[in-house]
């Protein structure tokens, strides 16, 4: 089955530096990478998603890259502010029709 | 439009009692999934539905785990009986489309079970 990897586990920057979040998959059949938010006690949010045809989209702050060959896909958060603390999801959308999260990265910023 | 609703959002029970979660999708969405997230790591699918039937039930343990749809809509997930590392919450998500081709699943606030 789908193994997705999260790292780092804790990231802890500086308000207005940049954050970066990185996974890995192993099913090569996977074509759809969306990352999630959460706040303490809160639902997970889809925050920016990117298909296995596209290499990198942006949004506003956010965004994702991914390389297929590698089978890696990053989350990049720039000017970071403190309401941006939460924890990151990422998660891969398998050839069996499956999502399958990461483990979760806690982003915390320091004003 | 209403997100997806869920009841309750906590819930205490000693260890061997029985439990039951609601889920409410969100109108229209015809796929329902119930996921266990347990604290400090992502939610795990437990179970998928696609209008009143059963997509994929892989991971869900089958010995102590039941989960209906019956008309296609509202959804329950039982645990009996339950053990200490049952502890999770549980998330239940819906999505409008056909589970072959991703769409977008939008969560509901989940139930905390703590199991003692």
């Amino acid at each position: 089955g789908e193994n997705v990897e999260q790292h780092p586990s804790t990231l802890s920057v500086q308000e207005g530096d940049s954050a970066v979040i990185k996974c890995t998959y192993s099913d090569s059949a996977s074509n759809y990478f969306p990352w999630y938010k959460q706040e303490l006690g809160k639902r997970p949010q889809l925050i920016i998603d990117i298909r296995s045809n596209v290499g990198e989209k942006k949004d506003q702050r956010i965004a994702v890259t991914l390389n297929k060959t590698a089978k890696h896909f990053s989350l990049h958060i720039t000017e970071t502010q403190p309401e941006d603390s939460a924890v990151y999801f990422c998660a891969a959308f398998t050839g069996a029709n499956n999502l399958f999260f990461g483990t979760g990265t806690r982003l915390t910023v320091i004003p | 439009e209403a997100g997806v609703a869920q009841s309750p959002r906590y819930k205490i029970i000693e260890k061997r009692q029985s439990v039951a979660f609601w889920c409410n999708p969100i109108s229209g969405h015809a796929t329902l999934y119930w996921y266990q997230q347990i604290l400090g790591q992502g939610p795990k699918l437990l179970i998928q539905f696609q209008n009143n039937g059963v997509v994929d039930d892989s991971q869900l343990p089958k010995d102590r785990f039941s989960a209906e749809r019956l008309k296609g809509v509202d959804s329950t997930l039982k645990i009996q009986p339950a053990k200490l590392e049952d502890s999770a919450v549980y998330l239940c998500a819906s999505s409008p489309g056909q589970p072959r081709s991703y769409n977008e699943q939008f969560f509901g606030p989940g139930t905390r079970l703590t199991v003692l």
